[in-house]
């Protein structure tokens, strides 16, 4: 089975703070990770993959496989981070996303 | 030339009532999805297509039926509204290779009263 795990619902952190959004996984193939983000009232926006290994917006996730986690990190929160972000797992061979239930991060001043 | 548009944006209907959402994408993507997200903003999947072809159906009630005329479009029907239904339901697409990124439409706000 493939299954998400986003420990926190909220997140609160002042501006400048450094952010961690935890992200588990269960899946026994090689799954592919994603980090979307969806701004008040907006749609959902892919931020990574974890196949790109890039950074954007300050944001960068790396996949660990021994931990199955896929964390998201930035160094200094910005109030315009103030979001919602979903983690996502595509298993080997699916197309669809089997997300996690999300974590709200508040930013602020 | 919005990638994944879907209309309406905003749905307020009565119990029993049948609506349908529509979601077309340009993006020439082969597969189509529709995703629930409920009141405490957990996102599931519910259906998808490829090239037309329902390839995806996650126990959701028959009274949703998705119906796909081309690959561009796929719509949602819903029969006998009931109040558990309240939910954005956002309309996905995405190509194939190892990049097949979902492309998420701006979602359909649907309120059952």
């Amino acid at each position: 089975a493939q299954r998400v795990t986003q420990p926190e619902k909220l997140l609160s952190v002042f501006k400048g703070a450094p952010v961690e959004l935890k992200c588990n996984y269960s899946y026994s193939g090689s799954p592919e990770l994603f980090w979307y983000v969806q701004y008040s009232r907006q749609r959902l926006q892919l931020l990574l993959r974890h196949i790109s290994r890039e950074s954007i917006k300050g944001f960068t996730a790396d996949l660990n496989k021994g931990e199955t986690s896929f964390h998201l990190k930035k160094p200094f929160a910005q109030e315009e981070d103030s979001a919602m972000y979903y983690c996502a797992l595509r298993g080997t061979g699916f197309q669809k996303l089997v997300f996690g239930t999300g974590t709200r991060l508040l930013v602020s001043p | 030339d919005t990638a994944v548009s879907q209309t309406p944006k905003y749905l307020v209907t009565q119990m029993g009532n049948d609506k349908s959402i529509k979601c077309e994408q340009n993006l020439g993507h082969d597969t189509m999805y529709w995703y629930k997200q409920d009141s405490k903003k957990f996102l599931k999947i519910m259906f998808s297509y490829n090239n037309k072809e329902l390839i995806i159906n996650e126990t959701v009630p028959n009274r949703f039926s998705p119906k796909s005329p081309d690959k561009a479009h796929l719509n949602l029907h819903i029969n006998s509204l009931e109040l558990g239904d309240s939910a954005v339901y956002f309309c996905a697409s995405s190509g194939t290779g190892g990049a097949a990124d979902h492309t998420f439409g701006s979602g359909t706000r649907l309120t059952v009263v």
